[in-house]
């Protein structure tokens, strides 16, 4: 079957950094997406991994092993701004390319 | 910028009525999708389409139907809605060169099943 699993809740603090992990399983892997959701918010696309290796935007790192089917998002400097919840989702050959996604990971920002 | 819009924010119906949920993406995306969210179960797929008149089920279609008339609107209809699709329901799209984990999301409707 197709599984992926993460984190539901992270908290750090302001300033520090900060991983979500995401394992997964599918078969007919295309890649690896990372989503941020603010509460009351839309789902707003952050990074996509085809390959593995680390993909840096800004402040957001997404990085994906496929022989380890892992991935994780690294957010530095953390701003309360980031407070949102974190969903991985992976496209699968094997459902006819339709999108999975995770079941999110909530980020909790201290002060 | 990709808008993607839904009729409604908040919506409350009572069981057994008929409701439409409605949305609209202005880029000429051929791709469409809805999904709902429910806590702890994350995002759903329950229909998608990659053309008009096209319609595929997700993983969810039971008690759903979609409607695809024109390419730019895609239509979730509950012929018969019930308390347990009380849900966040979530719209979007991206074009058929895309990736389709890049998908841009409208802002969702909260519909509540009394």
């Amino acid at each position: 079957g197709q599984s992926l699993e993460q984190p539901s809740e992270v908290t750090a603090v302001e300033g520090a950094i900060v991983q979500i992990n995401c394992t997964y399983q599918t078969s007919g892997f295309y890649g690896l997406s990372w989503y941020q959701q603010h509460d009351g918010g839309a789902p707003t696309f952050l990074s996509y991994n085809a390959l593995d290796g680390l993909e840096e935007t800004g402040r957001f790192s997404s990085f994906l092993s496929r022989s380890d089917s892992y991935g994780y998002l690294l957010l530095q400097e953390l701003q309360m701004k980031d407070s949102a919840s974190y969903f991985c989702a992976v496209t699968s050959t094997s459902r006819d390319d339709k999108i999975i996604f995770g079941k999110g990971t909530r980020l909790h920002i201290l002060p | 910028d990709v808008k993607v819009t839904q009729s409604s924010r908040y919506l409350v119906k009572r069981t057994g009525e008929k409701v439409f949920l409605e949305c609209v993406q202005d880029m000429d995306h051929e791709n469409m999708f809805w999904y709902r969210q429910d806590p702890g179960l994350g995002l759903r797929l329950i229909y998608f389409s990659y053309d008009v008149k096209m319609k595929e089920k997700g993983d969810i279609p039971e008690g759903y139907s979609v409607s695809r008339e024109k390419k730019e609107r895609f239509s979730l209809i509950l012929e018969s809605a019930s308390t347990n699709q009380t849900s966040m329901y979530l719209c979007a799209s991206n074009p058929l060169t895309a990736s389709t984990d890049t998908q841009y999301f409208g802002p969702g409707t909260r519909l509540t099943v009394l």
